[in-house]
């Protein structure tokens, strides 16, 4: 079965100290991967995507990701957390057929302490 | 900076009125998703079109919920009649094929 397991409910960071989400994945063909964020009140912002290639990918807001097949993982990483980081991610996997339907984990939320 | 649009971005009702949400995508996207966001269920896909048509709306109630796409520029989502259970956050996405999809800023509904 497809899914995406985020194992950390609840995270909270000191500021300026690094971060690291995690997020696993179960999914039958080749994985696109993504990371989304959605701050209080606010809809969810791509951070970045995985499709192929380098498996290290930088996203938007100093984030980045590492796809590890063997791991079945997906990582989302920040060597300083900013107190503004402080919002709700959502790890989320789909292939490479065209409807672009995307299966969500239950989301991390991160708290930034000052 | 191309966005996803919603309207209205809060709205407040009776039981048993209709609750209609609009959806722009953003242009050139074929794809269209709708979720509605919970405290207890979290995010849940209640229906998605391509090129207008829908491909699967297994996540709505079907007795009360439907969703349609008129034109390309414009998707909804109505509720008749509306119960307090369906008081939530209404997410309109668009995308093009998997390349990822992005998000309106999403409607909150409240029935009373």
């Amino acid at each position: 079965a497809q899914s995406v397991t985020q194992p950390d409910i609840h995270i909270t960071v000191s500021e300026g100290a690094s971060l690291e989400l995690r997020c696993n994945y179960s999914y039958g063909a080749t994985p696109y991967l993504f990371w989304y964020v959605q701050s209080p009140g606010q809809g969810l912002q791509l951070l970045l995507k995985y499709f192929s290639g380098d498996t290290l990918v930088q996203g938007i807001k100093g984030f980045e990701a590492e796809f590890k097949r063997s791991q079945s993982s997906f990582n989302l990483r920040k060597p300083s957390v900013h107190w503004s980081d402080a919002a709700e991610y959502f790890c989320a996997v789909g292939g490479s057929g065209n409807t672009g339907k995307l299966i969500f984990g239950q989301g991390t939320t991160l708290q930034v302490k000052p | 900076d191309a966005r996803v649009t919603q309207t209205p971005r809060h709205k407040v009702t009776e039981m048993g009125q209709e609750v209609t949400m609009r959806c722009q995508p953003i242009l050139g996207h074929n794809t269209v998703f709708w979720y509605r966001q919970t405290m207890m269920q979290g995010l849940e896909l209640l229906a998605y079109f391509r090129n207008r048509a829908p491909l699967d709306d297994s996540g709505m109630p079907k007795d009360r919920f439907s969703a349609e796409m008129p034109d390309a520029t414009l998707a909804t989502l109505k509720i008749q009649p509306s119960e307090p259970r369906d008081s939530a956050v209404y997410f309109c996405a668009s995308g093009s094929g998997p390349l990822g999809q992005y998000f309106g800023p999403g409607t909150r509904l409240t029935v009373t």
